[in-house]
C-alpha cells in the first residue's frame, strides 16, 4: 500500500524568508501523481501545485517550488518569499489512476509565520 | 476549477441523532468524494460517491453509519448516523473531473457532537 511521510510536525520562517517542507512517500507504481495541499484555519483544502511522476521537471507556481526525487521518493515543497498568508497546515499527498482513486495524505506540517 | 459549495458549514449536535451534509458542484464532475478529518489528523477517505449507484466504502467505514445518495453528477450528500462523540470531525467533499485532473475540495463541514 502507498503510504506519505511527512516527517516536520511544525515548520517555522520569517516573514520574506524561504522555507522547504519534506514529504517522502512509498509506492511500487511507475506512473503517479504527487500534490502539496494547504489547509488554512478557515479548513478548506486548498491545491497549492502538482507534479506527474513521468515529468523530469519540478513544477512552480509561483512563489512554491518542488523538489522532485524520483528513485528517493522524495517530494519536497519549497515556498520562497514567505508572507503571513503562507501559514497553514500543508500536506502532501499522492494518488495514482486506475487504483480506488483516493488520495493518500501526509500527517501533514504546521506553518507558522513570523513578521 | 469547479466551485464546491458545502452545507452546513458548522453544527452542534446531539449523541445519537443524524445529520446530513450536502456537496453541490457548480459543474457535472466524474467523481466525488468524502473525506473525514479528526481533530489535529490528516483526511481519510470515507467513500467514493457513485452516480446512479452505492457508494464505495472504504475499510472501516459502513454504509450504515455513513449513507451516502449521488441523484446527479453535480450533487452528493453524506449522513453521519447515530451519532457519537467519536464522530466529532470536519467532514470534506471532494471531486474530480476526471482524466487526470486533481481533486479540489469544499470548505468543510465542521461537526461537534456533545
Amino acid at each position: 500500500a502507498q503510504t506519505v511521510t511527512q516527517s516536520q510536525p511544525e515548520m517555522s520562517v520569517q516573514e520574506a524568508e524561504t522555507v522547504t517542507l519534506s514529504c517522502t512517500y512509498d509506492t511500487s507504481e511507475s506512473d503517479y501523481y504527487l500534490f502539496w495541499y494547504k489547509q488554512p484555519p478557515s479548513r478548506q483544502m486548498i491545491l497549492v501545485i502538482r507534479q506527474e511522476a513521468y515529468k523530469q521537471q519540478n513544477a512552480t507556481e509561483n512563489r512554491f517550488s518542488v523538489n522532485f526525487q524520483k528513485a528517493a521518493k522524495s517530494f519536497s515543497l519549497k515556498i520562497s518569499d514567505s508572507q503571513l498568508g503562507d501559514a497553514a497546515m500543508y500536506f502532501c499527498a499522492y494518488w495514482t489512476q486506475g487504483g480506488s482513486e483516493k488520495l493518500v495524505f501526509g500527517k501533514g506540517t504546521k506553518l507558522t509565520v513570523n513578521p | 476549477s469547479a466551485v464546491i459549495s458545502q452545507k452546513p458549514s458548522r453544527d452542534i449536535c446531539q449523541r445519537g441523532t443524524s445529520l446530513t451534509i450536502q456537496c453541490q458542484v457548480d459543474s457535472q464532475v466524474t467523481m466525488m468524494f468524502w473525506y473525514r478529518q479528526q481533530p489535529g489528523q490528516s483526511l481519510t477517505l470515507i467513500a467514493t460517491a457513485n452516480q446512479g449507484s452505492e457508494a464505495t466504502y472504504e475499510s472501516g467505514f459502513v454504509i450504515d453509519k455513513f449513507p451516502i445518495s449521488r441523484p446527479n453528477l453535480t450533487f452528493s450528500t453524506l449522513t453521519v448516523s447515530n451519532m457519537s462523540p467519536e464522530d466529532s470531525s470536519i467532514y470534506l467533499c471532494s471531486v474530480r473531473q476526471g482524466g487526470n485532473q486533481p481533486q479540489h475540495f469544499g470548505d468543510g463541514t465542521r461537526l461537534s457532537i456533545l
